[in-house]
């Protein structure tokens, strides 16, 4: 496809209950980052991969969040024993070699009741 | 570390009117500045961005920055707004390239006819 594609767009989960989010970037994309973004907020660093390598994972809220990116294209970020604190939009982004504009994916609005 | 301020976390403007959104920094070295658009369940559109050069950049849909390091500004700018305007804006840092970016909270812009 043309853009950034997540899926899926919306997920409600039970609490403790584990999900599984997809990122498809732009074909060809180096870069991969993931962002979180609360209701009213701005979005928020999760994690960056180059290629297949998680080179930045420090913004991951605590051992429950997972990603990865195995083939250096599709990342999946994983939320274990999901809390209600963890109800946000989940960002996608990729960019290029050049690295100089992320492209965003429309994100997963994740409810966790 | 870094960071960004949005003072405005609501404005309105009438249709037709010019507009200005505000934003300061916070970033030890030469920043990379950005703004986004996001609309109603939508991901986020780069408006324009900002590197080196010239210190007023332009952007898509008419709108401009102007680049202010004495003021640690990267104010966004509109002659004339239109009602499709209305939408909330982030302003972002980083440090470029492929790295994460840093978000303002955002300003949500309403436009009334």
């Amino acid at each position: 496809g043309a853009g950034v594609s997540q899926s899926p767009r919306y997920k409600v989960a039970k609490r403790g209950q584990d999900v599984a989010l997809r990122c498809d970037p732009i074909s060809g994309h180096v870069s991969l980052f993931w962002y979180q973004q609360a209701l009213g907020q701005g979005p928020e660093f999760l994690t960056y991969f180059q290629n297949e390598a998680q080179l930045d994972k420090s913004g991951l809220p605590s051992d429950r969040f997972f990603a990865e990116r195995p083939e250096g294209s599709v990342s999946t970020l994983k939320i274990q024993r999901t809390q209600q604190e963890d109800s946000a939009v989940y960002l996608c982004a990729s960019s290029s070699t050049d690295g100089f504009e992320a492209f965003f994916g429309q994100g997963t609005r994740l409810t966790v009741v | 570390a870094q960071s960004v301020t949005q003072p405005d976390i609501h404005i309105t403007v009438s249709e037709g009117a010019s507009l200005e959104l505000r934003c300061n920094y916070s970033y030890g070295a030469t920043p990379y500045l950005f703004w986004y658009v996001q609309s109603p369940g939508q991901g986020l559109q780069l408006l324009l961005k900002y590197f080196s050069g010239d210190t007023l950049v332009q952007g898509i849909k008419g709108f401009e920055a102007e680049f202010k390091r004495s003021q640690s500004s990267f104010n966004l700018r509109k002659p004339s707004v239109h009602w499709s305007d209305a939408a909330e804006y982030f302003c972002a840092v980083g440090p470029g390239g492929n790295e994460k970016l840093t978000f303002g909270t955002g300003t949500r812009l309403t436009i009334i006819p």
